[in-house]
């Protein structure tokens, strides 16, 4: 069964710093997605990527978030200036529109931001 | 903004016994999703129902999509410890999935 992996499971970085999560999806599924889930909070949708650019982001994705797709293989979420609030666990995902329209999600990377 | 509701918030069961678990909204949507989380973990896609009276199933599991397209439940059939985790339900929209709030259901031996 294909999988999404992320890399690392857990990340503990301070304030301030710059953490990139890493994502590869399923090797042909055509749109990539991030998500975070703040702990005992609901799933949240953050961003979107299709066709190498931004589909859809949500107001939680503001400036100090990106996202690169660098080589059609990887698929980072880049935090530039970390919060408090930016501890949560996040998940990429990805989808083929051919016919199934389930996500597969990635078992997620845990990042305490102290 | 879709507002999905998922009853109830949380279920604790002895083993053996039926539950059901619903997902509902005012809206109407093209097709619908059940996950199952477990902690730590991602959302594994169950299933995805997408005609208005649609039954899918899935072992012990059965997921039912409303006539008018606008609920979902999930009935499992004597449940197991295994069945421990949080069930959700989504919607895809505007390139985004549209989550519940989960039903965290506990299965005692």
């Amino acid at each position: 069964e294909p999988e999404v992996t992320q890399t690392p499971s857990h990340q503990v970085t301070q304030m301030g710093q710059e953490v990139i999560l890493r994502c590869v999806p399923i090797s042909n599924h055509l749109y990539f997605y991030w998500y975070r889930q703040i702990l005992g909070q609901k799933v949240e949708f953050l961003v979107s990527f299709y066709n190498n650019e931004i589909s859809e982001k949500s107001e939680i994705f503001d400036d100090q978030f990106s996202v690169e797709r660098p080589d059609g293989s990887n698929f980072t979420l880049k935090i530039r200036s970390t919060k408090l609030e930016d501890s949560a666990m996040y998940f990429c995902a990805s989808l083929n529109r051919m016919g199934n329209y389930g996500y597969t999600f990635g078992s997620g990377t845990r990042l305490t931001v102290v | 903004t879709q507002l999905l509701e998922q009853s109830p918030q949380f279920l604790s069961i002895q083993e053996g016994e039926n539950l059901t678990v619903y997902c509902n909204s005012s809206s109407v949507f093209s097709s619908l999703q059940w996950y199952r989380q477990e902690p730590g973990e991602g959302p594994v896609l169950l299933v995805t129902v997408v005609t208005g009276g649609e039954v899918k199933k899935l072992k012990r599991l059965t997921f039912q999509f409303g006539d008018a397209r606008k609920d979902s439940s999930l009935h499992i059939t004597a449940a197991q410890p295994g069945d421990t985790g949080l069930y959700l339900c989504a919607v895809d929209s505007n390139y985004q999935l549209i989550w519940g709030a989960g039903t965290k259901l506990i299965i005692k031996p």
